[in-house]
C-alpha cells in the first residue's frame, strides 16, 4: 500500500522567514496530494492541494511542488507569522472510488515573533 | 460550503458502556464519509470508509463489531463504541467527500472520548 513520509518531524522559523516541508510516497498510482494544518485540539483544515497534472500552486503565501518522478512533494510558507504556528499533515491518495488518503506523520511548525 | 460537524465534542462515559459519535456534512450531500482516530502528537489513523446505503469497508487491524459504523444518509455518518474501555480513549475524527476519488476530504471538528 502507499506510504506518506514528511519531514522534519519539527520546524522552527523566526517570523518573516520561510518554511519548507517536504514529503514522499510509494505509490506511483497516487495523483491527489492534499495539505492540511491543524492547531491544537481542532480539526484538520485543508489549506492547499495538488493534482498529478500539476507541477505546482500558489495560494498568497502558500505554494505546493510536485515532482511526480522522483515521488516528492512539498509546501512552502513564505513570510511566516505566528498564525501559522501548527501542526501540517501531507497526504496522497490514488483519487480511485475509495478516495482514501494515506497521511504523513505530520509537522510541528513553531514560529518565532 | 463543505462544513462538517460532529456531535458530541466530547464525552466522557464508563468502561463497559457504549458510545455513539455522529458527524454530518452541513451544507452538501458526501457520498463517502471516513473515520479517524488521532492520538497526542500524532497522525491520523484511518479506522473505516462508509458508502451511504453500504457496509463500512474496515481498516486492517479495526474491529468491525468493537466499532460499529453507520451511513444512514448522505449527511450522516455514525460510529458507536461498544463496551468502550479505557484504552480506547482517544481523539475521534469524522471526514466527508462529496465524491470519492475527485474531492477533497472535510473535517468534522473531533469527538474527545475519555472511557474511565
Amino acid at each position: 500500500g502507499e506510504n506518506v513520509e514528511q519531514h522534519p518531524s519539527t520546524l522552527s522559523v523566526q517570523e518573516g522567514d520561510s518554511a519548507v516541508i517536504k514529503c514522499t510516497y510509494s505509490d506511483s498510482a497516487s495523483n491527489y496530494f492534499p495539505w492540511y494544518k491543524q492547531e491544537l485540539g481542532k480539526r484538520p483544515q485543508l489549506i492547499i492541494d495538488i493534482r498529478s497534472n500539476v507541477g505546482e500552486k500558489k495560494d498568497q503565501r502558500i505554494a505546493v511542488t510536485l515532482n511526480k518522478t522522483a515521488k516528492h512533494f512539498s509546501l512552502h510558507i513564505t513570510e511566516t507569522q505566528p498564525e501559522d504556528s501548527a501542526v501540517y499533515f501531507c497526504a496522497a491518495s490514488k483519487g480511485d472510488s475509495w478516495g482514501k488518503f494515506q497521511f504523513g506523520a505530520g509537522t510541528q511548525v513553531v514560529v518565532t515573533p | 460550503g463543505a462544513v462538517v460537524s460532529q456531535h458530541p465534542s466530547w464525552v466522557i462515559c464508563k468502561s463497559g458502556t457504549s458510545v455513539k459519535i455522529e458527524c454530518r456534512s452541513l451544507d452538501f450531500q458526501a457520498t463517502t464519509m471516513f473515520w479517524y482516530r488521532q492520538f497526542p502528537k500524532q497522525s491520523l489513523m484511518l479506522m473505516a470508509t462508509s458508502n451511504e446505503g453500504s457496509k463500512a469497508t474496515y481498516e486492517q487491524g479495526v474491529e468491525k463489531d468493537k466499532f460499529l459504523i453507520n451511513h444512514a444518509s448522505l449527511t450522516l455518518s455514525t460510529l458507536t463504541v461498544t463496551s468502550a474501555h479505557p484504552e480506547d480513549s482517544s481523539f475521534y475524527i469524522c471526514s466527508a467527500s462529496r465524491s470519492a476519488g475527485t474531492d477533497t476530504q472535510y473535517f468534522g471538528p473531533g469527538t474527545r472520548l475519555t472511557v474511565l
